[in-house]
């Protein structure tokens, strides 16, 4: 059984600082893929990766997959009240098991 | 429009009654999915379709069952409610392709009394 933990379960900040979010596991991911999720919404898809070691930014967000695709971080520089919610990772096991294996989130609030 | 939506939004129901939870989407996804989230134990999968006629039972699939009726529409049914089934109940769609980005419709928080 594929497991993903994620570090740390809540985070309480203020606007302006800055974060990391970790996301792992022992088994390797054919693909990591990071979700946001809002009070009284489903989750949304902020970025797939799919490259040991590869780096992806989103405006203010970088995400990072490990050199063996076991591990992911999703760092935050500046963070800004909007940026508050459920962080999920998921991690896709690749071939013909099109499932994802989630993490049990992060729940991040910025406050003003 | 949404891409995924899902019907009822709330629902409060007794121990023992039957109810169904609808899904549609509008995406053209032959994938789709039905997922549970309770505090503090993330997304579970309850149940799974690769297509219209393919069904197969995810990590908690007891006490429910589905239905596919088209490739559009997915159907979760608690066939005898009781209460550690009130969670949050989500629906997702994924695409064929070489990673599985998923989808998700907005919810719909059940109450089992």
């Amino acid at each position: 059984t594929q497991l993903l933990e994620q570090s740390p379960q809540f985070l309480s900040i203020q606007e302006g600082e800055n974060l990391t979010v970790y996301c792992n596991s022992s088994s390797v991911f054919s693909s990591l893929q990071w979700y946001r999720q809002e009070p009284g919404e489903g989750p949304v898809l902020l970025v797939t990766v799919v490259t040991g070691g590869e780096v992806k930014k989103l405006k203010r967000l970088t995400f990072q997959f490990g050199d063996a695709r076991k591990d992911s971080s999703l760092h935050i520089t500046a963070a800004q009240p909007g940026d508050t919610g459920l962080y999920l990772c998921a991690g896709g096991g690749g071939g013909s098991n099109y499932k994802l294996t989630f993490g049990k989130g992060t729940l991040l609030t910025v406050n003003p | 429009d949404a891409d995924v939506t899902q019907t009822p939004r709330n629902r409060i129901t007794k121990t023992g009654k039957r109810i169904m939870l609808e899904c549609s989407q509008t995406k053209g996804h032959d994938r789709m999915y039905w997922y549970r989230q309770d505090p503090g134990l993330g997304l579970r999968l309850i149940y799974y379709s690769f297509d219209v006629k393919d069904i197969n039972k995810g990590e908690i699939s007891d006490g429910y069952s589905v239905s596919r009726q088209a490739q559009a529409k997915f159907s979760l049914s608690l066939e005898s409610a009781i209460p550690n089934q009130t969670a949050l109940y989500f629906c997702a769609t994924s695409p064929q392709g070489a990673t599985e980005t998923q989808y998700f419709g907005p919810g719909t928080r059940l109450l089992v009394l």
